[in-house]
């Protein structure tokens, strides 16, 4: 059981580009969610999914947008990288909104 | 807003207890969340506790919670080299179920 993958696993970007961070389970989770992680600040919620077809935004949603055309895969989209985006990217997912979360590796960006 | 804060660092030695803590703002908080992150890793959830109750105990971790200061605490008992890691307090907003999380507590095991 993979549990949940996240791709790629780390990622130089020139600003002003677009980029897609890929987040996939396998445990048929209701609920996704978008984490940014910056040192001394703890992990921020960029966007979330209730269910598919759903999505909601976090606490730091600027500059961001996901989708969630099925259960599965809930994709993560930069649309033209700033270098204040530069940071470590966690996926996870619940089995419904506010249970407990279980999270990917992670992706580390570097937008320069 | 709400908020949860955590000590950015913890040192102790191998064999003895570390006591991370965590203090909360919202005080209708349901459930409370202890997660661990090992270097280059993502996090894995350790334990939780549920607002009702006062103390949480699962083999060498134990967790307590004090409603009415909004204070939680991890213990982890004889500490190891296995422990290093950063450990994150977060509490779910029953307003909209989504977890805030404390900076995180890196702890550091001295031989």
């Amino acid at each position: 059981i993979a549990g949940i993958t996240q791709a790629p696993t780390s990622q130089i970007l020139a600003a002003g580009r677009r980029m897609t961070l890929r987040c996939t389970q396998d445990m048929r989770h209701n609920a996704m969610y978008w984490y940014r992680q910056d040192l001394g600040l703890g992990l921020r919620l960029i966007h979330y999914s209730n269910t598919a077809g759903t999505t909601g935004k976090g606490e730091v949603p600027d500059g961001y947008s996901v989708s969630r055309a099925n259960t599965d895969d809930f994709p993560l989209t930069l649309a033209s990288a700033v270098p204040s985006q530069t940071s470590v990217y966690f996926c996870a997912s619940s089995p419904g909104l506010g249970e407990t979360q279980y999270f990917g590796p992670g992706t580390r960006l570097l937008v320069l | 807003g709400e908020d949860v804060e955590q000590s950015l660092f913890l040192s102790v030695r191998e064999g003895d207890s570390s006591v991370i803590n965590c203090t909360y703002t919202d005080s209708s908080s349901t459930y409370l969340y202890w997660y661990k992150q090992e270097p280059g890793a993502g996090l894995q959830l350790l334990t939780y506790i549920f607002s009702n109750m006062d103390m949480k105990q699962d083999q060498r971790l134990t967790v307590l919670l004090n409603k009415k200061d909004k204070h939680l605490s991890l213990r982890i008992a004889d500490t190891q080299t296995g422990d290093s890691a950063i450990y994150f307090c977060a509490e779910r907003m029953d307003s909209n179920y989504q977890l805030i999380w404390g900076a995180g507590t890196k702890l550091i095991i001295k031989p």
